[in-house]
């Protein structure tokens, strides 16, 4: 069976404070990509980055990065410098190739 | 705008009617997702078009949901007899179909049944 687990339901943080959810996603597949996607208050989900099982490097895109740890199957996003068009919705969605699995979400609300 | 756009953005209905919900795809995109989303959790798989063949469709789809894609462009997505546990938003998205490249989500048809 496959679970994904984002253990952060809320995260509040003021304005240019670095922001670092959680994901963990466990399964027997060693080989699947996982996406984060934004979900603003508009509604529309927006993807942010994307990353595979078999890479350990982190990565960073403009102001998102990645860090993963195969161990523990954890995935975490960091959003450096946060601002308040950050605050949304924050996905983490594995892929078994075609069919995205979200997690329940953290919310994430910048403060001015 | 060359998103994924969806319609309507919202309807409300009466329960035991029936409703028809429209997607337009990315039109390079073979690859086309229904999903659905209620109030405080994550989007639902609910079926997948690989141009015009429906290739899964999840347990969440009883026999009243139906979907098409005819010739492989936009998708309709009919829900028969409404019931109110069908109140949700419902997403369609499109990618590419290699399961590296991300999906594109329309905004949504936010469904209302009384």
């Amino acid at each position: 069976a496959q679970k994904v687990t984002q253990a952060q339901t809320e995260i509040s943080v003021v304005e240019k404070e670095d922001v670092t959810l959680d994901c963990v996603y466990e399964t027997r597949d060693t080989t699947y990509y996982l996406f984060w996607y934004k979900q603003p208050p508009s509604g529309e989900l927006v993807f942010l980055i994307r990353r595979n099982s078999f890479d350990e490097q982190n990565e960073i895109s403009g102001r998102y990065s990645w860090n993963f740890q195969k161990s523990t199957s954890s995935f975490n996003f960091t959003i450096t410098a946060s601002q308040v068009v950050d605050s949304a919705v924050y996905f983490c969605a594995p892929s078994n190739d075609y069919k995205l699995s979200f997690g329940a979400g953290t919310t994430v609300t910048v403060r001015a | 705008d060359t998103g994924v756009s969806q319609d309507p953005r919202h309807k409300i209905t009466k329960r035991g009617q029936n409703v028809t919900f429209r997607c337009d795809p990315i039109s390079e995109h073979n690859r086309l997702y229904w999903y659905r989303q209620t109030l405080g959790q994550g989007p639902e798989f609910l079926t997948y078009f690989q141009n015009e063949a429906q290739l899964e469709k999840s347990r969440l789809l009883s026999d009243r949901f139906s979907a098409e894609r005819p010739k492989g462009s936009f998708s309709t997505l009919e829900i028969q007899r409404t019931e109110q546990g069908d109140s949700a938003m419902y997403l369609c998205a499109s990618s590419l179909g290699i399961s590296r490249n991300e999906q594109f989500f329309g905004p949504g048809t936010r469904l209302t049944v009384l």
